[in-house]
C-alpha cells in the first residue's frame, strides 16, 4: 500500500500570502492518479486538482498542482479568506486509493 | 448534474451492522464507480472500497476485509455500504463519492452519513 505523507500538518498564513503544501509518496505514483481535495468543516471534500496539475471544473486559477514520482505540491498563489480549510492529497494505484493525513491551512 | 444523496444518521450498538445508502439522481449512474470514504471525528479521510455498478464488481481496503460489503442496485441508481461487527472506532461520517473525474478522481460526493457506535 502506498502511504502519502503531507507536510506541514498545520500551516498558518495570512490572506494574500502564498501557500505551499507538500505530499510525499512512499513509492512512485502515476501523476495521472494524483488528486487534491479541499474540505471545510461540516462539508464533504471538494475536488481541486486531478492528474497532479489539472484544475477541476470551477476551481480558481490561484490553485495549482505540480510534481511527479514521489513528490507533489499544491500551491495557492494568493490566499483568499475562503481558502482556509483542510487539504488532502489522494492517489490511486493497483485498484486501491489512499489519502494523505491532511494539511490544515489556518488564518494567522 | 448528478447528485449523490445518502441515507440519514444511524446509532448502532457494538457488534451490530449498519447499511448506508447512496442514491444518484440527475445523470448516469451505472457507468461510473462509486467509492466509500469515512472520516472519524477530527480525523482524516479513509478509503474503504468501491464498486462499478454496471459490472457489480467491488473491491475494498484490506483493513475492512471480512467486515464490509459494497453493493449497488442499478435499477434504483443506489449504492450501498454495509459494515458489520461494529465497534466504537467505527464511529465516523461515511461518504460516498463518484469516481468520475479524470484519473478516477472523486468529482461528486454525497453529503455524508454520521454513524455512531455506542452501547
Amino acid at each position: 500500500e502506498i502511504v502519502l505523507t503531507q507536510s506541514p500538518g498545520t500551516l498558518s498564513l495570512s490572506p494574500g500570502e502564498r501557500a505551499t503544501l507538500s505530499c510525499r509518496a512512499s513509492q512512485s505514483v502515476s501523476s495521472t492518479y494524483l488528486a487534491w481535495y479541499q474540505q471545510k468543516p461540516g462539508q464533504a471534500p471538494r475536488l481541486l486538482i486531478y492528474g497532479a496539475s489539472s484544475r477541476a471544473t470551477g476551481i480558481p486559477d490561484r490553485f495549482s498542482g505540480s510534481g511527479s514520482g514521489t513528490d507533489f505540491t499544491l500551491t495557492i498563489s494568493r490566499l483568499e479568506p475562503e481558502d482556509f480549510a483542510v487539504y488532502y492529497c489522494q492517489q490511486y494505484g493497483s485498484s486501491l486509493y489512499t489519502f494523505g493525513q491532511g494539511t490544515k491551512l489556518e488564518i494567522k | 448534474q448528478v447528485q449523490l444523496v445518502q441515507s440519514g444518521a444511524e446509532v448502532k450498538k457494538p457488534g451490530s451492522s449498519v447499511k448506508v445508502s447512496c442514491k444518484a439522481s440527475g445523470g448516469t449512474f451505472s457507468s461510473y464507480a462509486i467509492s466509500w470514504v469515512r472520516q472519524a471525528p477530527g480525523q482524516g479521510l479513509e478509503w474503504m472500497g468501491g464498486i462499478i455498478p454496471i459490472f457489480g464488481s467491488a473491491n475494498h481496503a484490506q483493513k475492512f476485509q471480512g467486515r464490509v460489503t459494497i453493493s449497488a442496485d442499478d435499477s434504483t441508481s443506489t449504492a450501498y455500504m454495509e459494515l458489520s461487527s461494529l465497534r466504537s472506532e467505527d464511529t465516523a461520517v461515511y461518504f460516498c463519492a463518484r469516481e468520475g473525474g479524470p484519473g478516477d478522481a472523486f468529482d461528486i460526493w454525497g453529503q455524508g452519513t454520521m454513524v455512531t457506535v455506542s452501547s
